[in-house]
């Protein structure tokens, strides 16, 4: 079974430009969550959909947006970049149901490496 | 709020001796831990997870992890460290509620050497 992929895999941007990173989940997956990676403030929970719909958001500002669609794949988007949006973007996904059992496993993707000058 | 500590930024062990990567959490109910590895320029990869029944948990590439209730603790462990085993360690928790969200240590890197 294939894994977690993301794309594009590296990316360079400037301050003010936006941007959209994409994820498909593991064949049957129906939730795709996102993390942020920084060596300062570690993972960072950013949210998380399932069918269609955000299910749980982290703490970052508005400008970070995502949205799921009706195969589970999953986009997110970061609009006015600063330089600190720098930072390696995780997508992983789990089985999950509308139970929302958190023994679910989660199973990260490669990662979207964000440089933004 | 629930939360993780990785108490060590870095452990070093040679090759062949056991290894143990600390982790120590909080968070109101039963846990459910999980760990994780990052090898450079990757995601991180499932190593094993705490649901509940047996406190030693076995999993991937002969890591084990014992859940310690009365200590809130999850250490990783290996019988005999490889070099391969080199990488960045997480440990991650999770509360009992529907929906709840997993909350990742700062993460240990492990440094193996020959």
């Amino acid at each position: 079974k294939a894994g977690v992929t993301q794309t594009p895999r590296y990316l360079i941007k400037t301050r003010g430009q936006q941007v959209t990173l994409s994820c498909s989940p593991i064949s049957g997956h129906r939730s795709v969550s996102w993390y942020q990676q920084t060596p300062g403030q570690g993972l960072q929970f950013l949210f998380e959909y399932f069918s269609e719909t955000q299910r749980n958001k982290g703490n970052f500002p508005g400008r970070f947006s995502g949205r799921q669609f009706s195969n589970s794949r999953s986009e997110m988007n970061v609009s006015t970049l600063e330089l600190g949006d720098s930072a390696l973007y995780l997508c992983a996904s789990s089985k999950q149901s509308t139970s929302g059992s958190p023994a679910d496993t989660q199973y990260f993707g490669p990662g979207t490496r964000l440089t933004v000058l | 709020a629930q939360s993780v500590a990785q108490p060590e930024d870095q452990v070093n062990v040679a090759e062949g001796n056991p290894l143990t990567v600390k982790c120590t959490y909080s968070v109101s109910g039963n846990p459910y831990l999980f760990w994780y590895v990052q090898y450079p320029n990757r995601g991180l990869q499932f190593l094993l997870k705490y649901i509940t029944g047996d406190n030693l948990v076995k999993g991937s590439y002969g890591f084990e992890a014992e859940f310690n209730k009365s200590q809130t603790s999850f250490h990783l462990k290996k019988p005999s460290a490889l070099v391969s085993d080199s990488a960045l360690y997480f440990c991650a928790v999770r509360d009992m509620t529907r929906y709840s969200t997993l909350t990742f240590g700062k993460g240990t890197m492990l440094l193996v050497s020959p």
